[in-house]
């Protein structure tokens, strides 16, 4: 979905390196969303915000920190990399206004930590 | 916290057959929603169920909301090549501090045989 968009693409980078994630939506959605996918594991949540103000952990935020900088962007930093934490990211958003919000899904960002 | 359990994990079909999948919860949900994601892409939303029992068709897609809100299953119809990918289910409880988060199924992993 070109309305949310997630940069880099793919980074490739070193143990202990600081590692940002963007997001970025043309939507005017005030929810959004970071979500990391592991083979087999589906999508588990790491950080949301329902509007510029709110930041809420997810089920896995360890390690990770959140800033939502503007509506329309959401950014996800780790502090200190770790190999465990090589996956795909994804950003979503949804709409407080739409019938039960469905997300939409930006199209991810691979990361790799060596 | 809620878990979904999705089957199966993967499926390796030739064109033309019938493909069924389903997720069930240790919790009831408001919303069941199915996603599809392709190679190198993020989730796209295929169906949204709203309503306990709700059969809903989208073209060769059907999927239906368990009527104890604790299950979805979706089926495609008369399957091609370009219905590969990686197929999630979502379920989000509309109460509390899960208000618009979703919780996902595993993936099953959809391969057809041309």
């Amino acid at each position: 979905d070109a309305d949310v968009t997630q940069t880099p693409r793919n980074r490739i980078t070193k143990t202990g390196k600081r590692i940002m994630l963007e997001c970025s939506q043309t939507k005017g959605h005030d929810r959004m969303y970071w979500y990391r996918q592991d083979p087999g594991l589906g999508l588990r949540l790491i950080y949301y915000s329902f509007d510029v103000k709110d930041i809420n952990k997810g089920e896995i935020s360890d390690g990770y920190s959140v800033s939502r900088q503007a509506q329309a962007k959401f950014s996800l930093s780790l502090e200190s990399a770790i190999p465990n934490q090589t996956a795909l990211y994804f950003c979503a958003t949804s709409d407080v206004r739409a019938p039960n919000q469905p997300q939409h899904f930006g199209d991810g960002t691979r990361l790799s930590i060596l | 916290g809620q878990q979904l359990n999705q089957s199966p994990q993967s499926m390796f079909i030739q064109e033309g057959e019938d493909v069924s999948m389903n997720c069930t919860s240790s919790s009831i949900f408001n919303t069941w929603l199915w996603y599809k994601q392709d190679p190198g892409e993020g989730p796209v939303l295929l169906i949204a169920l709203y309503k306990a029992g709700e059969l809903t068709s989208n073209g060769r897609l059907t999927a239906q909301f368990g009527i104890t809100r604790k299950d979805s299953f979706l089926n495609i119809s008369a399957s091609i090549p370009s219905d590969v990918g990686i197929y999630f289910c979502a379920g989000q409880y509309a109460g509390g501090t899960s208000y618009g988060k979703l919780t996902f199924g595993q993936g099953t992993i959809l391969t057809v045989h041309p």
